[in-house]
């Protein structure tokens, strides 16, 4: 069965930084490109960055790039993300989710989330 | 970026009643759009894929259709569990930019 659980979201200020983990099970880890999609309190879903199989190739949306940083270890079948210059914008539930295997660009399996506050 | 609008915000259904929900594209996205429902509390689920192919395990009583900018989520008779938030996303571009609708809430009329 595959599992993606995210740790590492808490209440920080703003311009702090904090660090989210997703602990994957259940797949070859190794083989899937992942993602951090990220939803505001009551509002939409929004994608937030890209990692490749390999982590050779990343991607980040323009709301966030610059301050946060996505990573990954292959063998310890974790992903990262580095989030700095916090601000209140960013406060969401954060999303590991995997993307489908292929050329098609969809979420197949999500985490249960992480929550991320920014606030003084 | 592609700008995904889903009408209506708000859907109020009788159980057993069909439930259909609209995601526009702001410009053609080819069948590259899934749909994902979300539960109070819960992570999203991936429900269609390529505009019309049902996930493994999701009941045939949801369906997609359309293409380019134009697409329809169909639930034919709503279950008390079908009662969730509804999100399109497309997923045309590479590099990534990937973008949701900003969701259909399914409630109990």
């Amino acid at each position: 069965e595959v599992q993606l659980v995210e740790s590492g979201g808490g209440l920080v200020q703003p311009g702090g930084s904090l660090r989210l983990s997703c602990a994957a099970s259940g797949f070859t880890f190794s083989s899937y490109e992942m993602n951090w999609v990220r939803q505001a309190p009551g509002k939409g879903l929004e994608w937030v960055s890209y990692i490749s199989s390999s982590g050779s190739t990343i991607y980040y949306a323009d709301s966030v790039k610059g301050r946060f940083t996505i990573s990954r270890d292959n063998a310890k079948n974790s992903l990262y993300l580095q989030m700095n210059s916090l601000r209140a914008e960013d406060t969401a539930v954060y999303y590991c989710a995997r993307l489908t295997d292929g050329y098609s660009y969809y979420f197949d399996y999500w985490g249960q989330g992480t929550l991320v506050t920014v606030s003084s | 970026e592609i700008v995904m609008t889903q009408s209506p915000a708000t859907l109020s259904v009788s159980p057993g009643e069909r439930a259909t929900l609209s995601c526009r594209a702001s410009q053609s996205v080819s069948s590259n759009l899934a749909w994902y429902q979300q539960k109070p509390g819960q992570a999203p689920r991936l429900l269609i894929y390529g505009a019309s192919t049902r996930a493994t395990g999701i009941p045939a009583r949801f369906s997609g259709s359309g293409s380019g900018t134009e697409f329809t989520l169909t639930i034919s008779s709503l279950q008390s569990e079908d009662f969730a938030v509804y999100y399109c996303q497309q997923y045309n571009n590479w590099p990534p930019a990937w973008t949701f609708g900003q969701g259909t809430k399914v409630e109990i009329k």
